[in-house]
């Protein structure tokens, strides 16, 4: 089983629409991570939580939110899609550590196609 | 921000040579990670460097920590057709904003011809 678990895999919906994408983990994690990944430009920090109570904006999180549910389970939500989200999406977590240097474990990724 | 810079973008080599790819950064990082994402997975983690000069190998992998803590690099050896795939370098700056955060480079695409 993976450690950390995304859903849906994949998601093709319209301009407008409300979606949530999910991540959830086994690992015992407290920090967990959304990014967008896009063909040349790496992956790009969204949203960040470093425990239940925190929640902290990254490079790009304009047209998103996020809400963690529970130690195991960070979400992502864009309230109205835009085509320029389309993307591949990915959850990222990482155990707590002194000087903030433990490596993040990423999930397999939510492709998400928005016509 | 900090700002990563990666290169090359892609490589086509043959089985059996060896690869090297670089980053570059606009500002000093305390940390330097490589990745690996093979089609339709999540990026999964090669090798950490947390001190500079540091050079860590993982099996045909050599990455290294540069002194000014602004690069890394990293090799591999006598490449197989598995070693497919894109390669990110990522770097944790220094604190404040920093803190925990990763900064990614837009990934070196490795084609190996059997």
């Amino acid at each position: 089983d993976a450690d950390v678990t995304q859903t849906p895999r994949n998601r093709i919906t319209k301009t407008g629409k409300r979606i949530m994408l999910e991540c959830s983990q086994t690992k015992g994690h407290d920090r967990m991570y959304w990014y967008r990944q896009d063909p040349g430009l790496g992956l790009r920090l969204i949203y960040y939580s470093f425990d239940v109570k925190d929640i902290n904006k990254g490079e790009i999180s304009d047209g998103y939110s996020v809400s963690r549910q529970a130690q195991a389970k960070f979400s992502l939500s864009l309230e109205s899609a835009i085509p320029n989200q389309t993307a591949l999406y990915f959850c990222a977590t990482s155990e707590t550590g002194t000087g903030g240097n433990q490596p993040q474990h990423f999930g397999d990724g939510t492709r998400l196609s928005i016509l | 921000g900090q700002q990563l810079n990666q290169s090359p973008q892609s490589m086509f080599i043959q089985e059996g040579e060896d690869v090297s790819m670089n980053c570059t950064s606009s500002s000093i990082f305390n940390t330097w990670l490589w990745y690996k994402q093979d089609p339709g997975e999540g990026p999964v983690l090669l090798i950490a460097l947390y001190k500079a000069g540091e050079l860590t190998s993982n099996g045909r992998l050599t990455a290294q920590f540069g002194i000014t803590r602004k690069d890394s690099f990293l090799n591999i050896s006598a490449s197989i057709p598995s070693d497919v795939g894109i390669y990110f370098c990522a770097g944790r700056g220094t604190g404040g904003t920093s803190y925990g955060k990763l900064t990614f480079g837009q990934g070196t695409i490795l084609t190996v011809h059997p």
